[in-house]
């Protein structure tokens, strides 16, 4: 079975300090690991993925993640936080064969103070 | 705009109505997901088409939910006699075929939101 655990439901930083989403995931083999945003009123956006080519994974403005697989976990890190970066983040694993369907965490909200 | 889209973008109906959803892919995408994201929670998954045919349906897809992709290109999804427990935003996404043991990054449309009162 897989399954996907984002470990804080809110997070808040100040505008320039690093940034750290946390995620956990259960998978009975290698896994297919991605983040995604969603900004109020729009649609889901792919900020970086994990296939196994790498473990360590850059993405889109300046967000990049980490697998390690002996912690099964793959967090989300930005050295220096934007008030545009300020949004809902999720976590998902997917089946990497079949349907290929996505396993969502339950998301974690990022408030940036100025 | 080449994305995927969905209509309507919101729907509010009265319980007991029937609606109606429209997804239309990119269009070089076989593959067709619809999800479900209740206020607070990640998307779950409720079904998936490879071209024309449904091979999977989650158990959240009561006999009241049907969706259909006719030609292999939009599909749409039908809620029967809407419960206030439907109220949700319903995602669409596409894809590329996947390459076993590879991966599948899927596209997602706006969503519909859906208000059953």
């Amino acid at each position: 079975a897989q399954s996907v655990t984002q470990l804080d439901s809110h997070v808040s930083v100040s505008e320039g300090t690093p940034v750290l989403l946390r995620c956990n995931y259960s998978s009975s083999y290698s896994p297919s690991l991605f983040w995604y945003v969603q900004h109020p009123n729009k649609g889901l956006q792919l900020l970086l993925k994990y296939t196994s080519a790498a473990t360590l994974v850059k993405g889109i403005n300046g967000f990049e993640a980490e697998f390690k697989k002996s912690e099964t976990s793959f967090h989300l890190t930005k050295p220096s936080a934007h008030m545009s970066d300020a949004a809902e983040y999720f976590c998902v694993v997917s089946f990497t064969s079949g349907t290929y369907k996505y396993i969502f965490g339950t998301g974690t909200r990022l408030k940036v103070l100025a | 705009d080449t994305g995927v889209s969905q209509d309507p973008r919101h729907k509010i109906t009265k319980r007991g109505q029937n609606v109606t959803f429209r997804c239309d892919p990119i269009s070089e995408h076989n593959r067709l997901y619809w999800y479900r994201q209740t206020l607070g929670q990640g998307p779950e998954f409720l079904t998936y088409f490879q071209n024309e045919a449904q091979l999977e349906k989650s158990r959240l897809l009561s006999d009241r939910f049907s969706a259909e992709r006719p030609k292999g290109s939009f599909s749409t999804l039908e809620i029967q006699r809407t419960e206030q427990g439907d109220s949700a935003m319903y995602l669409c996404a596409s894809s590329l075929p996947g390459a076993a043991g590879g991966y599948n990054e899927q596209f997602f449309g706006p969503g519909t939101r859906l208000t059953v009162l």
